[in-house]
């Protein structure tokens, strides 16, 4: 069956710093992938989507890799800030968008 | 406003009772999802629609679960003699019909069943 992992853990990260965060996947080749941002009590929120034939994508403090060789999608945000902190979903798409469980990152002032 | 709106937000009800959700998306748009969420995890597929033919419902989901999209427009989706394991955060997302998908997201309505 098809497979979402991410960071189980929360994620520390001293602010001003890069925060990485890790998605891959198993059982399936998305045609491409998105990253959401989920704040407590909130729907989720779609910040990037990366294709499978881009190597990366960038968005103002995002960017975004995607090898479709080793099924890892790796997301970045540079100069961390303390509003950065939510918790980041990876969505690899087929037909239909499926959600890894997220990865909580906390940006430490 | 016109984002995805979801009714009710809260709702509270005992083992065994029937619940129903409502999920009105983005105007025109074509696609339609429904997930559930439990505290830290992520949003879990239930079942989406393209217009109002519902294209796919996940394995995991029991017969008491139904979703519907009469009009390809709102959607339901009902919880029949609901159970404990049912309190969860059901979400619903709406896309139009692109090959990027971004999903844009309503506040979710939050299940408590005692």
């Amino acid at each position: 069956s098809q497979k979402i992992e991410q960071n189980s853990e929360a994620l520390n990260i001293q602010e001003g710093k890069t925060a990485t965060l890790t998605c891959n996947y198993t059982n399936y080749s998305p045609a491409y992938l998105q990253w959401y941002r989920q704040d407590p009590g909130r729907g989720p929120v779609f910040l990037l989507l990366i294709r499978e034939n881009e190597k990366e994508k960038r968005k103002e403090r995002l960017k975004v890799t995607f090898d479709t060789t080793l099924k890892q999608s790796l997301f970045h945000i540079t100069a961390s800030q303390p509003a950065d902190s939510a918790t980041y979903l990876c969505a690899p798409r087929d037909d239909k968008i499926i959600f890894g469980k997220g990865t909580r990152l906390h940006i430490l002032p | 406003d016109t984002g995805v709106s979801q009714d009710p937000r809260h709702k509270i009800t005992k083992r065994g009772q029937n619940v129903t959700f409502r999920c009105d998306p983005i105007s025109e748009h074509n696609r339609l999802y429904w997930y559930r969420q439990t505290l830290g995890q992520g949003p879990e597929f239930l079942t989406y629609f393209q217009n109002e033919a519902q294209l796919e419902k996940s394995r995991l989901l029991s017969d008491r679960f139904s979703a519907e999209r009469p009009k390809g427009s709102f959607s339901t989706l009902e919880i029949q003699r609901t159970e404990q394991g049912d309190s969860a955060m059901y979400l619903c997302a709406s896309t139009p019909q692109s090959d990027t998908g971004e999903l844009f997201f309503g506040e979710g309505s939050r299940l408590t069943v005692l």
